[in-house]
């Protein structure tokens, strides 16, 4: 148990709808990323933040997606008008050591 | 565009041979190189992290690096059953930018 809790693990959502993730952490870690991860696949770098500022973003990553820190703790990652290829686990990680659980979404 | 190669596998091995496992980088200016451990259904977890060129050694784990030829390598000697999973390199570059990229990963089965 790395101590990340990603909340909820698990989510089933119909197309066109906006789904909303969170990561926390029990203590305070400066950088924090987001990344996606499908089947057979390593993890794909979505976004990165050091503290509450968000420094870096993919460019693979569409206006649809967007993500907070605020306060420079827990996070959140916000995909709105979901389509099936979003379907994919979504992992939180703080520095490079301590991954989340991860949250299973499913886009019908 | 920064590329992380592994093979996929499955790599076979016995239990209590040596697995090794490979990875290679094109972007020549890495400088953070990563390997973590991920059991079907779970997120990674960090093995261990290698920054110069040469060997580091944890327990069982062993990562070599060599930056010349842009590879980086991880060694699990005694292999155990428990240590099936597939096994992520990842290399993060240099010039202040903390963004790995991850390899697809490759597979490891330890067989009794």
């Amino acid at each position: 148990d790395t101590g990340v809790s990603q909340d909820p693990r698990h989510k089933i959502t119909k197309r066109g709808q906006n789904v909303t993730f969170r990561c926390d952490p029990i203590s305070e870690h400066n950088r924090l990323y987001w990344y996606r991860q499908t089947l057979g696949q390593g993890p794909e770098f979505l976004t990165y933040f050091q503290n509450e500022a968000q420094l870096e973003k993919s460019r693979l990553l569409s206006d649809r997606f967007s993500a907070e820190r605020p306060k420079g703790s827990f996070s959140t990652l916000e995909i709105q008008r979901t389509e099936q290829g979003d379907s994919a686990m979504y992992l939180c990680a703080y520095n490079e050591q301590f991954f989340g659980p991860g949250t299973r979404l499913t886009v019908l | 565009q920064k590329e992380v190669e592994q093979n996929s596998g499955p790599l076979s091995v016995p239990e209590g041979a040596i697995a090794s496992l490979n990875c290679t980088y094109s972007d020549r200016v890495s400088q953070s190189f990563f390997w973590y451990r991920q059991y079907s259904g779970k997120s990674p977890e960090l093995i261990m992290s290698i920054y110069s060129n040469g060997d580091k050694e944890d327990g069982r784990f062993t990562a070599q690096l060599n930056k010349a030829s842009q590879y980086v390598s991880l060694l699990i000697r005694d292999s155990q059953p428990s240590d099936s999973a597939t096994y992520l390199c990842a290399v993060r570059g240099a010039g202040g930018s903390y963004i790995p990229t991850f390899g697809r990963g490759t597979s490891l089965i330890v067989h009794p």
